[in-house]
């Protein structure tokens, strides 16, 4: 149980463009999810908490109006890359845990995203 | 923001061997997960433990939280190739449901 599905694996944008990347938690309820950035062989770098129905929390130095997290519904969060740029370029990851004490975090496979 | 460091950042070692890899941190985690992920996909579960002192053994694995509940190891013996990939830790906050991860731990096992 507990799958975080994330799609598209891939994408690859031209320069001024948004991408949308979904994260549909399968078999569970999430009221709240998790956006992650990562580079190569690096660890996650947190950027933003996702909360269904109401505004997502960004932490401090991502720029909320280019990261726009939309959680809709109980299952799905999404976050949009508006205008993006080369340096955008990177793989990102969602989260999402079932809301009982000390669960753990349920991870998508990650998109990878790549901006010419 | 609690702050988890872990390490080591890098390690390769040959079949066969054992490694240890710890995570140390000056605050109190309510529970600690231990992930492992490999290149292009999301990190996999593989460990949570919750109380002081716990530890827990999967397989050739074993977890174990610090007595404190501010610091954890993974200790891997007679690591395999298939052992490769990207450790990491992550510790949630006493108060909320962020989790803190460490810088994570790559490593390699030359066959």
């Amino acid at each position: 149980g507990a799958v975080v599905s994330q799609h598209p694996s891939r994408v690859i944008c031209k320069s001024g463009t948004s991408v949308k990347i979904e994260c549909r938690s399968l078999d569970f309820q999430a009221t709240t999810m998790f956006w992650y950035r990562q580079f190569p062989k690096q660890s996650l770098m947190l950027m933003a908490t996702s909360n269904e129905g109401s505004k997502a929390t960004y932490e401090q130095g991502v720029e909320k109006d280019k990261f726009l997290i939309n959680h809709a519904s109980l299952t799905l969060s999404t976050l949009t890359v508006t205008s993006a740029h080369p340096e955008d370029s990177s793989f990102y990851i969602c989260s999402a845990r079932v809301w009982r004490p000390n669960s753990p975090l349920h991870f998508g496979n990650g998109t990878r995203l790549t901006v010419t | 923001t609690q702050l988890l460091e872990q390490s080591p950042q890098f390690l390769s070692i040959q079949e066969g061997e054992n490694l240890t890899v710890y995570c140390n941190s000056s605050s109190v985690f309510s529970s600690l997960q231990w992930y492992r992920q490999e290149p292009g996909e999301g990190p996999v579960l593989l460990v949570t433990v919750v109380t002081g002192g716990e530890v827990k053994k999967l397989k050739r694995l074993t977890f174990q939280f610090g007595d404190a509940r501010k610091d954890s190891s993974l200790h891997i013996t007679a690591a395999q190739p298939g052992d490769t990939g990207l450790y990491l830790c992550a510790g949630k906050e006493t108060s909320g449901s962020r989790l803190t991860f460490g810088e994570g731990t790559q490593l390699t096992v030359n066959p």
